[in-house]
């Protein structure tokens, strides 16, 4: 069974800082995709990212940033310098490749900037 | 280009009486699915459909049908709801090498 595990239920810092958040993942399959998407209080799901479980490699796309590690089966998610436009709830997930559909989700990490 | 449409926004109904959650989508996405999110629970996957005709259950479909007449369209029914089923219900899509597309949500309250 698939599993993911987003220990941190809410971080707050102050805007400008810089912020992990962390996700853990377990499955059986050697094919897979590690997703995160954005939740603001507005309700609606963003997509964020998506990486497969054959890349590696760190991806950075304007403040955000994604560190794969399939040795310690971690898919962390990292925001440089803050803004108070990234407050919302941020949810990692994962399928496998072979699935017709389904993402098995965290629980998410509620994250607070602060002014 | 809408992507995801679900309808209504926000249904209130009470213990026993059904409904149904609409879900259409205009990109031909092959693949469609309903999740509920609770809170401190992330989503779950109520049931998922990879093409017309085709669905199958997922890790919490008890209290919910599905049918996929066409490739736009997904409603998930309530034969008779229960308070248990109060929850933000989202219906997505995709294609083979994409990511999932979320509509905007259905808010459920059952009294």
């Amino acid at each position: 069974a698939q599993k993911v595990t987003q220990a941190q239920t809410e971080i707050s810092v102050v805007e400008k800082e810089d912020v992990t958040l962390d996700c853990v993942y377990e499955t059986r399959d050697t094919t897979y995709y590690l997703f995160w998407y954005k939740q603001p209080p507005s309700g609606e799901l963003v997509f964020l990212i998506r990486r497969n479980s054959f890349d590696e490699q760190n991806e950075i796309s304007g403040r955000y940033s994604w560190n794969f590690q399939k040795s310690t089966s971690s898919f962390n998610f990292t925001i440089t310098a803050s803004q108070v436009v990234d407050s919302a709830v941020y949810f990692c997930a994962l399928s496998e490749a072979r699935g017709a559909d389904g993402l098995t989700f965290g629980k998410g990490t509620h994250l607070i900037i602060q002014p | 280009n809408a992507g995801v449409t679900q309808t209504p926004k926000f249904q209130v109904l009470k213990t026993g009486q059904s409904m149904t959650l609409q879900c259409a989508q205009d990109m031909n996405h092959e693949y469609m699915s309903w999740y509920r999110q609770d809170p401190g629970m992330g989503l779950r996957l109520i049931h998922y459909s990879v093409g017309a005709g085709i669905t199958d259950q997922g890790e919490v479909p008890n209290g919910y049908n599905v049918s996929r007449s066409t490739t736009e369209d997904f409603p998930l029914r309530l034969l008779s709801a229960a308070p248990s089923q109060t929850s933000v219900y989202f219906c997505a899509s995709r294609t083979v090498n994409s990511p999932l597309h979320f509509g905007n949500g259905t808010r459920l309250t059952v009294t």
